[in-house]
Order: C-alpha cells, then sequence, then structure tokens
C-alpha cells in the first residue's frame, strides 16, 4: 500500500515553455502533499507544502510564480514550472501523507521527474 | 529551528562488518524521526520510524533524547545494503532530511 504515482518521469522542453508534473497518491487519500527538488548528489530540498483545498506554503527562496502548485483533491497535487529555463532543470519529487493513522505520518515518494530545459 | 544533521556523506564497510549511520538533531519539542533508504534508481523508501520500535532488513535505531541522536545501525552489512540514507525529522505538517550519507558496503 501506500504507493505514490509522479507523471511524467522525464520531460525535455524548450527555454520558455510551462511544465506540469503530477503526484497522485494511489491507495490512499493524502492531507498534505511536499514538492521537493534534488540537485546531483545532494539532498532533497523542500519548496513547498500543499494542503488539500488551500494555497500551498512555499520555503523561503521558492517562487510561487514560478512554481505553481494545486491541490486539488485528496489524491492528486500537480506542480506547474511556468516559462521554465535552463537553470529549472532539475529532479523533481513529490511526496504525499497519509490522512490516516495516529501521530505524524511518514511521507510516502513518488518517482520523480527528471526536468531538462534545453 | 529543526535540524538534520548526518555528519558523513560517504561511509564505506566490507560486507559482513557492523555498519553505523550517524544523525543529530535539533528540536525543542517531541521529534518524530525517521530513516528512509534510495536504492540505486529507486524512489525514496521509508526504512523505519522511531516510534515504531523495530527493525527493519537488520536495521534498528534507537532513539536517545540525552545525545539527541538517532544513529541507525545494523550489526553485519550486506553487499544490497548500499544506498543512500536519509535522517528524517517530523514535526506537525512539515519533514525535513538531513543531508544523507551514501553507504557504500564492497565484499
Amino acid at each position: 500500500g501506500a504507493v505514490v504515482s509522479q507523471h511524467p518521469s522525464w520531460v525535455i522542453c524548450k527555454s520558455g515553455t510551462s511544465v506540469k508534473i503530477e503526484c497522485r497518491s494511489l491507495d490512499f487519500q493524502a492531507t498534505t502533499m511536499f514538492w521537493y527538488r534534488q540537485f546531483p548528489k545532494q539532498s532533497l530540498m523542500l519548496m513547498a507544502t500543499s494542503n488539500e483545498g488551500s494555497k500551498a506554503t512555499y520555503e523561503q527562496g521558492v517562487e510561487k510564480d514560478k512554481f505553481l502548485i494545486n491541490h486539488a483533491s485528496l489524491t492528486l497535487s500537480t506542480l506547474t514550472v511556468t516559462s521554465a529555463h535552463p537553470e529549472d532543470s532539475s529532479f523533481y519529487i513529490c511526496s504525499a501523507r497519509d490522512r490516516q493513522g495516529t501521530g505524524y505520518q511518514p511521507q510516502h515518494f513518488g518517482d520523480g521527474t527528471r526536468l531538462s530545459i534545453l | 529551528a529543526q535540524r538534520v544533521t548526518q555528519p558523513e556523506k560517504l561511509l564505506s564497510v566490507f560486507k559482513g562488518a557492523p555498519v553505523e549511520l550517524k544523525c543529530n538533531y535539533s528540536y525543542s519539542g517531541s521529534p518524530e524521526l525517521f530513516w528512509y533508504v534510495q536504492y540505486s534508481r529507486q524512489r525514496l523508501q521509508l526504512l523505519l520510524r522511531h516510534i515504531s520500535r523495530e527493525s527493519i532488513k537488520g536495521f534498528t535505531a534507537d532513539l536517545n533524547k540525552g545525545e539527541t541522536s538517532f544513529h541507525l545501525k545494523k550489526p553485519f552489512a550486506q553487499e544490497e545494503d548500499s544506498a543512500m540514507y536519509y535522517c528524517a525529522l517530523g514535526n506537525n505538517n512539515d519533514m525535513r532530511f538531513g543531508a544523507g550519507t551514501r553507504l557504500t558496503v564492497k565484499p
């Protein structure tokens, strides 16, 4: 159980285009979904936290107009990288936290999306 | 502020040797701590959490509030344990990850 599906797994596009990444919790309802960025050989950097039905909370230094997050349902969150540029090339990972259970529920991760901007 | 520190970026041991991956945290409240593992070309997976007090794949981790540590241990490392390990601290609606330790188990 607790499967998170992330799509697409890899995308290459031209500079200036917008790219949407989807994150779905397949067999559970996610109270909260998280978006991370990972640079090569580095740890995960939290970009934003999104709660279903409310605005995402962005970490300091992350441009909310650049990285649009929508969390319209308990099973789906999307990250749109708007007007992407080469410096946005990175590995983006989403995770979701189950709304069931007591205590702090661990996050379950998607496979990640490798974004390459030419 | 909450912070997770993994002092070793790289750790290399021989098969059958004991292994300990260090994790220290700073947090003013009651922490919930986790270890995640990422095998080559796979997603990040939950390995264990401190409240479960269980052993997964031979790994254990004990929360030491006095030393603010949550070190991950295994008495006899296996080659298939080679991976990236992340210590994480959960709080309310947030989770912070350490920088990660790459464990290599040599034959």
